[in-house]
This record gives C-alpha cells, structure tokens and sequence, in this order.
C-alpha cells in the first residue's frame, strides 16, 4: 500500500499570502490529522477530520481552517500568512476515528518570508 | 490538561549500547501510547502502540514499557546501531479516545560508529 502523500514539498511564500496544502491517507483510511512543526513548540495538533467532518481542532487562529473530501483527501489553507508560519506541516492517517496508529507523511516544509 | 515529557532531550552512545528513553504524562487517563522516529526533516515513522491494558510491546529491538499507575513510558534499544540515530517522540492521545496527539518535545539520539 502506499504511504501517506503530501504536497507540496516545499513551499515559500511571503507575508500576507495564502497558501494550500494537499495530503492523501493511505487507501481505505478515513481519518486524517495535521500537525504543525516547529523548533520552538515541537508538534502541534491543527485539526481531525473524518468522514468530511472535524471532529477535533487544536489552539490555532481561524487563519488556519482544514476540510475533507469523500475520498479521504484532505487539505489545509493558511490565510494571511505570518513569518511565524514557518513550519513542517505533517498530516497522518488511521483506519478509525479515534485513538490508534498514526501514518504520518513527509510533510511540507513551509517557509515564509 | 495533558502534558508529556521526555527525558533526555540528547543522548549520545556508542555503537552496541542498550539504551532506554524516558516519556512521562501528567493524566494517567490514557487510551495508548505511541512512540515514533523522526529522521531530520523527515515525517514520522510509528514504532509501537501500547494500549492502555498492555504493560509491554515489543518489535525487533525495540521494547516499549507503560506504568499508567505512575504516568511513565520506556523505550528500551538494544545494541544499538549507528542507524538508530534519529530523534524519539512519545504521545499520547488528547482527553477521551481522540486522534489528537499530544506530543513530547523528543529525544535525540545519536549512535557513534
């Protein structure tokens, strides 16, 4: 089976902008996280989503808002990007809702200038 | 509110060593553990899962404690390989059974040839 999928894999951006990012679960998962990365605060929990709805959102700003599609797939956006955005944002997937193994993908690396 | 804690943030061994890593939570009420690898810049690899009723998993050279009672976690290693090096994450889910991770800030390990 493949993995989980993220793209892109590399992103820059400049203050103010907005930017979109895609992950793809592995085939038959319906549950799908995203997670913000940083050196300062370690992994952050963003949203849950499964079967198209969010079932759980982390302590981020409405800047950052997430949706699921009927496939599975699912993406975030950031409005109005912020140098503090900087980050890897890594997405994972499970069979269930709920507690239980993570697939995490390579994630994307975010930088903004 | 949840938080994890892992102890040491570096650790340097030489090549052969068995090691063991420290992960400690402030609510016992937890549903599993999970402890993943990160390679730099990479995203995560899930290593193992204890459930809540299980006190031990095991997966090649890799054996994961869980004390619920006393909030801790182990990662055992044994003879460690230059390969090993990679930084270790605990988590654990957020309240109730959720997909919400709550992550420590890891350790990182280094294997010396």
């Amino acid at each position: 089976k493949a993995g989980v999928t993220q793209t892109p894999r590399y992103l820059i951006k400049t203050r103010g902008q907005q930017v979109t990012l895609s992950c793809s679960p592995i085939s038959g998962h319906r549950s799908v996280s995203w997670y913000q990365q940083t050196p300062g605060q370690g992994l952050q929990f963003l949203f849950e989503y499964f079967s198209e709805t969010q079932r759980n959102k982390g302590n981020f700003p409405g800047r950052f808002s997430g949706r699921q599609f009927s496939n599975s797939r699912s993406e975030m956006n950031v409005s109005t990007l912020e140098l503090g955005d900087s980050a890897l944002y890594l997405c994972a997937s499970s069979s269930r809702q709920g507690s239980e193994t993570q697939y995490f993908g390579p994630g994307t690396r975010l930088l903004v200038l | 509110k949840q938080e994890v804690t892992q102890i040491p943030a570096a650790l340097s061994v030489p090549e052969g060593e068995n090691l063991v890593l420290n992960c400690s939570f402030t609510d016992s009420a937890i549903y599993n553990l999970q402890w993943f690898r990160q390679d730099p810049g990479k995203g995560l690899t899930s290593l193992l899962l204890i459930q809540s009723s299980q006190r031990e998993q095991t997966s090649g050279r890799l054996n994961a404690s869980l004390d619920k009672s006393s909030g801790r976690s182990t990662l055992y290693i044994a003879a460690s390989q230059p390969g090993d090096s990679a930084t270790y994450l605990c988590a654990v889910p957020g309240s109730g059974n959720t997909g919400k991770l709550i992550f420590g800030q890891g350790t990182t390990l280094q294997v010396k040839p």
